[in-house]
């Protein structure tokens, strides 16, 4: 079952914080997220793994709540680099371990 | 390094027709996963290849198949093509980490952008 991610979409101004949220379901063994520009190819932002494990990119934060099966993704002090989509993509035993992926954030950064 | 590479990039087919996307993982992988995006949706899992076996398949339809090289690099094939296949086609390379197929940085590439018409 697809994760539920909010807000669908999301405009800031350049210096804003955002918060994206990802929600399963499902019992998680791992949360990944990763951000799309128009036209290019998703890029790797960071996995949250069950038991507390993170690897990531050092700028970006984000939180795996186990037992409500959820994540958040935080962006602080937006930059207009940080404009694109933004998906997680979630992974349990009952997905049998496949990436099922969100639908996506759009985010837009202004100057 | 060249990253994941994807040919071609655009691609118009008929229906019926048959059409393969090409992928080259990341130097170094040996994992390669697709997945079919929707105009503003997020990617579906097609299937994955490691060691050249389909490890793990997606619910897509037998009309999707795929195969995987020595080399690591990996072909998607389409067969019927309806309209509905019209899609981002995006190839990702992973590396396995102690039989973890999933839980680490997958590398995607540009995609291809199929349409049926």
């Amino acid at each position: 079952q697809q994760p539920v991610q909010s807000p669908q979409a999301v405009i800031l101004r350049e210096g804003e914080d955002a918060v994206i949220n990802c929600s399963s379901s499902k019992a998680l063994y791992s949360v990944h997220w990763y951000r799309q520009k128009h036209g290019e190819a998703p890029v790797f932002l960071m996995i949250l793994l069950k038991g507390g494990e993170q690897k990531g990119h050092e700028k970006i934060s984000a939180s795996f709540n186990e037992k409500k099966q959820q994540s958040s993704l935080y962006l602080t002090a937006s930059q207009l680099s940080y404009s694109g989509t933004y998906f997680c993509g979630t992974e349990s035993a009952d997905s049998n371990y496949q990436l099922i992926w969100g639908a996506g954030t759009k985010l837009i950064i202004k100057p | 390094d060249a990253g994941v590479t994807q040919s071609p990039t655009h691609l118009i087919k008929t229906r019926g027709q048959q059409v393969t996307l090409r992928c080259s993982p990341k130097s170094g992988h040996d994992t390669v996963s697709w997945y079919q995006q929707a105009l503003g949706q997020g990617p579906q899992f097609i299937f994955q290849y490691y060691e050249e076996e389909e490890r793990q398949r997606g619910n897509f339809p037998d009309r999707f198949s795929g195969h995987q090289f020595p080399n690591y690099s990996s072909e998607l094939n389409v067969n019927a093509l309806l309209l509905g296949d019209s899609a981002l086609y995006l190839c990702a390379s992973s590396l396995v980490v102690l039989g973890k197929f999933m839980n680490t940085e997958a590398f995607f590439g540009q995609g291809t952008r199929l349409t049926v018409v």
